[in-house]
């Protein structure tokens, strides 16, 4: 397995609170994502990163921003949580370089905005 | 706008049966195709990518792509209860010069004993 952690794995917090997730790799793969996961709409992209301070916006990016300060760490803020925001969070990783640009998924954040 | 659409199902067949998921696209340029499996409450796993027209075969799966249709579909041979999940097509799509995963919303299947 693809070594993909999170932090927390799950999270309940106020509406209006800022919340910052962690996603944390030991593969040094170059491409960093966060999706959201919603019943009946798949995975959108929120975020993703193609190296160290380089980000860009994906489908569903208002209200949250991302940070890459080192290769294996990719931080997702809300930074003022709201009910809609309420989802499972998924960080993905994959290199391009390699023989694949295959993705591998953390396990998931579950947060709920109350 | 979604770009990568599937049939959400869900696909009921049963044990033994072929199961075949489809999947359609709308970037013409897009180069690069995954199934992925995801069970209820985990997360995503590819099972297969695909680059090239044509059939790729890996044990019971068959992924099978046509560019000039802008199709690619997954077929699972002898399927198990164990296959019951959800299957995830993904298309790397072009955007701002990287191309970027997009995913279907996904089909569950069951498959019933």
């Amino acid at each position: 397995d693809a070594g993909i952690t999170q932090s927390p794995r799950h999270k309940v917090t106020e509406t209006g609170t800022p919340v910052t997730l962690r996603c944390h790799q030991t593969e040094n793969h170059r491409y960093m994502y966060w999706y959201r996961q919603d019943p009946g709409h798949g995975l959108r992209l929120i975020h993703y990163s193609y190296g160290v301070k380089d980000t860009d916006k994906g489908e569903v990016s208002d209200g949250y921003s991302v940070s890459r300060s080192k290769t294996e760490d990719f931080l997702l803020t809300l930074e003022s949580a709201t009910s809609s925001q309420t989802s499972v969070y998924f960080c993905a990783i994959s290199d391009p370089g390699l023989k694949t640009d295959t993705q591998y998924f953390g396990p998931g954040t579950r947060l709920t905005v109350l | 706008q979604k770009e990568v659409e599937q049939n959400s199902g869900p696909l009921s067949v049963p044990e033994g049966a072929i199961a075949s998921l489809n999947c359609t696209y709308s970037d013409r340029g897009s180069q690069s195709f995954f199934w992925y499996r995801q069970y209820s409450g985990k997360s995503p796993e590819l099972i297969m990518f695909i680059y090239s027209n044509g059939d790729k075969e890996d044990g019971r799966f068959t992924a099978q792509l046509n560019k000039a249709s802008q199709y690619v579909s997954l077929l699972i041979r002898d399927s198990q209860p164990s296959d019951s999940a959800t299957y995830l097509c993904a298309v790397n799509l072009e955007s701002g010069g990287s191309y970027i995963p997009t995913f279907g919303r996904g089909t569950s299947l069951i498959v019933h004993p």
